[in-house]
């Protein structure tokens, strides 16, 4: 079964830098999806970025993007010119192939971003 | 807007009195789904559907129920509702395979 692993429970960062959260993850499955999702305060899911396992290339949407290693199985998330409005639980998740097509979420990071 | 809808938003109800959490969504998905998120646990999917009429259980199925008359309807039923069923839940839906999924803002549901 597919797992995913979230080492930092917590992190923090100043207004206008930059941050890493990391999430590695077990498959033995080739092709395959990774998403990052950010839930804020309101506990809504947010889907930040999406990345396909047969593309080398990393993903980027405006601020964010992923460091993807598929030979170590390492999917992270840089934030940049981190915003307030940054300030969240962010869970790395990975879409299983067939079947129930579920999540599966690591247990999340919670960032904070300081003025 | 393409969006997830969920009602209620919050629920408090007592143990075995039947409940109905409705998802709809509006972008013709084929996939949808419904998660419960536990503290220490994280998100574990309860049932999931891959088009009309067709749904399987999750991780979690025990307690809930779920119908997909139509594409954009997939609700949550709790015949007998208990106090472990306490939960934050989400309902979800995805276009096709390898897409992520959209979620509606969560259904806070409390049993006593």
């Amino acid at each position: 079964a597919q797992t995913v692993t979230q080492s930092q429970p917590e992190m923090s960062v100043q207004e206008a830098e930059t941050v890493t959260l990391s999430c590695t993850y077990d498959t033995s499955e080739s092709d395959y999806y990774l998403f990052w999702y950010k839930q804020p305060p309101s506990r809504q899911m947010i889907l930040v970025i999406r990345q396909e396992a047969y593309k080398q290339q990393n993903a980027t949407e405006n601020r964010f993007s992923v460091n993807f290693q598929k030979a170590a199985k390492s999917f992270s998330l840089k934030i940049s010119d981190s915003q307030l409005g940054d300030a969240a639980m962010y869970f790395c998740a990975y879409r299983t192939q067939g079947g129930s097509e579920k999540l599966v979420f690591g247990k999340g990071t919670k960032l904070t971003v300081n003025p | 807007e393409a969006q997830v809808t969920q009602n209620p938003r919050y629920l408090i109800t007592v143990t075995g009195k039947k409940l109905t959490v409705t998802c709809s969504q509006n972008m013709n998905h084929e996939y949808m789904s419904w998660y419960r998120q536990d503290p220490g646990l994280g998100l574990r999917q309860i049932y999931y559907s891959m088009n009309v009429e067709v749904t399987d259980k999750g991780d979690v199925p025990e307690g809930y129920k779920v119908s997909r008359k139509e594409k954009r309807n997939f609700p949550l039923i709790l015949e007998s509702p208990s106090p472990n069923q306490t939960s934050l839940y989400f309902c979800a839906s995805s276009l096709s395979s390898g897409y992520g999924y959209t979620f509606g803002s969560g259904t806070r549901l409390t049993v006593v």
